[in-house]
């Protein structure tokens, strides 16, 4: 069966602690792995998309990795505003519609 | 700006009454979606459509139903609200075969169902 899991459920880090996210998964053929930041009270935000493992991906302070079995969204020195639940999601080849995880909520205190 | 809409923002009402969620998108999509989400919890699927007069349904059991008449317009109707429904519907929209961009998402409907 596919399935994403997304560890830990929540991190709280002081400003410029850098961390990372992961994002387990259970795929039949992967096409795609995708990371979406998510706001309070708004919808996701598309971030990265991961097509096939050793794959990189950068924006602003962070850096989407892949492999066969995972994916890391690592922080660098974070600020307050990236505070956020990042959601991993994943598309298989034999069947195009998203499977979500349940996301890891991040919390930078100043 | 390219945008997806969605409205109402909230919405509160009560069991049995027939209800409609609209999504509109500026981008000419032709991918458009309608999922489900409760805190702290995954994004599931309830319809998608591929473009006008298409529509299937997703893994989410659903008592709703959608249309898609024109492509910037796919509304959720649900023609009898439970307390069961009470959640945060999302709307999404993407390009046909283009996943190097990924999905845009509205803002989301928060329903509650008294």
């Amino acid at each position: 069966e596919d399935q994403v899991t997304q560890s830990p459920e929540a991190l709280r880090l002081q400003e410029g602690e850098s961390s990372s996210l992961n994002c387990s998964y259970t795929v039949s053929g992967l096409r795609g792995l995708f990371w979406y930041r998510q706001d309070p009270g708004k919808g996701p935000e598309f971030l990265f998309t991961l097509y096939s493992a050793g794959e990189e991906k950068e924006k602003e302070r962070l850096k989407a990795t892949l492999t066969k079995k995972e994916s890391f969204l690592h922080i660098t020195a974070p600020k307050p505003e990236d505070s956020a639940t990042y959601l991993c999601a994943v598309q298989a080849d034999s069947n195009y519609q998203l499977i979500w995880g349940a996301g890891t909520k991040l919390i930078i205190k100043p | 700006e390219a945008d997806i809409y969605q409205t109402p923002r909230y919405l509160v009402i009560g069991t049995g009454k027939k209800i409609t969620l609209e999504c509109s998108q500026t981008m000419g999509h032709d991918k458009m979606y309608w999922y489900q989400q409760d805190p702290g919890m995954e994004l599931h699927l309830i319809h998608y459509s591929y473009g006008v007069n298409s529509t299937e349904k997703g893994d989410l059991s659903s008592e709703s139903t959608v249309s898609r008449i024109r492509t910037e317009h796919f509304p959720l109707t649900l023609e009898s609200a439970r307390p069961s429904h009470t959640s945060q519907y999302l709307c999404a929209s993407s390009e046909l075969g283009d996943s190097n961009y990924g999905y845009t998402f509205g803002s989301g409907t928060r329903l509650t169902v008294v």
